[in-house]
């Protein structure tokens, strides 16, 4: 059981929006302002879409955005495209004891 | 262009050890915290363990304590894990990846541990 839950899937069709949610505690997600965000297409590595709960890093579209309110924090991919098709996983740094959490991964299917 | 290339991966038996490297390129490696993540087949991710710029600090997940040590020789720019006690559970892709402002910035395209008699 992953320390944060996301749900198992979810899916959209091209142009429309979807949002994934990312549950921690007061703990993890709810304590720092240190949630990322991770796309992974099957077979490859992971690559960071979201930093810091809602920062881009330099060259991630747009179309990718994030908040948090409380002890849930929310992806949203809005625009959808073909290529968005992947696993998503969120993280958040859950203090100096253990560290790192991360969600059990989304799959967006683009109907 | 940053490149992060594991190896070390394969095959070991149930208590068995191995040594998994990760080779740093295009970045200036010393100026990283470095982490481990797995991820086991057709499961998510999961944070291993990470280690300070100059390694004199280093972090573990509870159920690897006592049986991994993660390393770096900057003037190699390389990163280690020496893995043992192996057990089944610790079957997975194992990944290095740059750690900087608390996010993990790139990643290497993993290494496969298999654990099994």
């Amino acid at each position: 059981q992953s320390a944060l839950t996301q749900p198992a899937s979810v899916s959209g069709s091209p142009g429309q929006s979807i949002t994934i949610s990312c549950t921690g505690t007061s703990s993890d997600v709810g304590g720092y302002n240190y949630v990322s965000w991770y796309q992974q297409h099957p077979g490859k590595a992971p690559k960071l879409m979201i930093y810091g709960v809602t920062n881009r890093p330099s060259g991630v579209s747009n179309r990718f955005s994030a908040s948090k309110s409380g002890n849930t924090a929310s992806l949203t991919i809005s625009g959808l495209q073909a290529e968005d098709e992947a696993d998503y996983y969120c993280t958040s740094y859950a203090g100096s004891g253990i560290h790192w959490v991360f969600g059990g991964g989304t799959k967006l299917t683009v109907l | 262009e940053v490149q992060l290339v594991e190896s070390g991966g394969g095959l070991a038996q149930p208590g068995g050890s191995l040594r998994l490297s990760c080779a740093a390129s295009g970045f200036t490696f010393s100026s990283y915290w470095m982490s481990w993540v797995r991820q086991a087949p057709g499961k998510g991710l999961e944070w291993v363990a990470n280690i300070k710029l100059d390694g004199s600090e280093k972090y573990y997940v509870d159920s690897v304590k006592g049986r991994f040590t993660i390393s770096r020789d900057n003037a190699k720019n390389s990163l280690y894990l020496q893995m043992n006690s192996l057990r089944a559970e610790d079957t997975a892709v194992y990944y290095c990846a740059t750690h900087s402002g608390y996010r993990f910035d790139y990643w290497g395209q993993g290494t496969l541990v298999t654990v099994s008699s």
